[in-house]
């Protein structure tokens, strides 16, 4: 199956600063990159996904960005606030998750 | 809510024990799964199963034993199990099969403890 890694296992930041998340991928074939977040005791709920056919797409603070070159992708929220804070997972074509990223927003 | 609802949420088990975890589906999707999440690998996943029939085994051993009458019903039946399996066991859904770019939707999981 799809190979999947992502960094940086932890991740923390100043509210309203910016985050940044990376996923590389293996199958050149992949056409599909999903992100899911996880809250605490919570289950994981996508956020933001993209399609081979485009660089980048965006939903107000979160981004995500594609380089189908070097096969990785990335997760961009601005403008951080407490509530973002979670484990944030990237998905490959044959949803394969990541290893994850814990991200703490700090007030 | 997202339309699948996993039950027990906890369940404790010793190694003799024979037990199965259920997941129900309300969303009409045709690809349902099973992953495993432990502190040790965060999002394993287990079974695929696409229109009631297995379409991937990630190498799972053999004590877990998977069943998917319909489309909207999966089970994951459980027995002689390790300590090393508690973990919380998560199902998902998707509207087709995972290479259609599908959208995936978790229940709440079945946080398992084997003792």
């Amino acid at each position: 199956g799809e190979n999947v890694e992502q960094h940086p296992s932890t991740l923390s930041v100043q509210e309203g600063d910016s985050a940044v998340i990376k996923c590389t991928y293996s199958d050149s074939a992949s056409n599909y990159f999903p992100w899911y977040k996880q809250e605490l005791g919570k289950r994981p709920q996508l956020i933001i996904d993209i399609r081979s056919n485009v660089g980048e797409k965006k939903d107000q603070r979160i981004a995500v960005t594609l380089n189908k070159t070097a096969k990785h992708f990335s997760l961009h929220i601005t403008e951080t606030q407490p509530e973002d804070s979670a484990v944030y997972f990237c998905a490959g074509n044959d949803m394969r998750f990541g290893a994850g990223t814990r991200l703490t927003v700090k007030p | 809510e997202t339309g699948v609802t996993q039950t027990p949420r906890h369940l404790v088990m010793g190694m003799t024990n024979k037990k199965s975890l259920k997941c129900e589906q309300h969303l009409g999707h045709n690809a349902m799964y099973w992953y495993k999440q432990s502190a040790k690998k965060p999002l394993e996943l287990m079974f695929v199963y696409n229109f009631k029939e297995q379409t991937e085994n990630n190498s799972v051993p053999s004590r877990f034993s998977p069943e998917c009458p319909n489309s909207s019903h999966l089970f994951l039946h459980l027995h002689t199990l390790q300590p090393e399996d508690s973990a919380l066991y998560l199902c998902a859904s998707s509207q087709d099969s995972p290479s259609d770019q599908n959208i995936q939707y978790f229940g709440a999981g079945t946080r398992l403890s084997v003792l």
